[in-house]
């Protein structure tokens, strides 16, 4: 079974400063990994998915095999990127669904 | 805006009772997922239809069903309902079902007093 590690509940920040947030997964095959945001309990809204490799509003991630990690980066922080984000893995032989990491609040302080 | 609809917004109700919650995918979609999110287990699959056909199960328990129906949306019905069914319940849609990208719906959240 596949399964989704987000280490960090909640993460704080300053504004301006560089931001991190862990994922790591557990899966046999071949995963697709997914960053989905969620600000103030809204819809997920996705946000970058390992396969298109681009940067989305200053974040980037890159998959590591190696360590099964998919961590999540962005250099500079703004006040406007706190939120829940969710890290996903698609598995396709398990039906295509996802599974979530538990999140990880980011609150940028001025 | 992802185009995934979903209805009603809130829904308040007592134990016991039955409910039902529709998702209307984004246009050209053919797979719905439902998904709930609730404080103590996070984001949890419950099922996935593509083209009116079940494909996946997930936790979802045997008081609930859904189905989607030849217009492509999906209903999601919860009966017997436990306080403990108290949740955010997301629908997403996507292409196809195999390699694209799942676009979620704004969710219903519900209130079982």
């Amino acid at each position: 079974a596949q399964r989704v590690t987000q280490p960090e509940k909640l993460l704080s920040v300053f504004k301006g400063a560089p931001v991190e947030l862990k994922c790591n997964y557990s899966y046999s095959g071949s995963p697709e990994l997914f960053w989905y945001v969620q600000y103030s309990r809204q819809r997920l809204q996705l946000l970058l998915r390992h396969i298109s490799r681009e940067s989305i509003k200053g974040f980037t991630a890159d998959l590591n095999k190696g360590e099964t990690s998919f961590h999540l980066k962005k250099p500079f922080a703004q006040e406007e990127d706190s939120a829940m984000y969710y890290c996903a893995l698609k598995a396709r032989a398990a039906g295509n669904k996802l599974t979530f990491g538990g999140g990880t609040r980011v609150l940028v302080k001025p | 805006d992802s185009g995934v609809t979903q209805t009603p917004k809130h829904l308040i109700t007592a134990t016991g009772q039955r409910v039902t919650l529709r998702c209307s995918p984004r246009s050209g979609d053919l797979s719905v997922y439902w998904y709930q999110q609730s404080l103590d287990q996070g984001l949890q699959f419950l099922i996935h239809y593509y083209n009116g056909e079940e494909r996946a199960k997930g936790n979802i328990l045997e008081r609930f069903s859904a189905q989607q129906f030849p217009d492509l949306h999906s209903e999601l019905n919860l009966s017997s309902l436990e306080l403990g069914d108290s949740a955010l319940y997301f629908c997403a849609s996507s292409e196809t079902g195999s390699t694209d990208t799942q676009y979620f719906g704004p969710g219903t959240r519900l209130t079982v007093l």
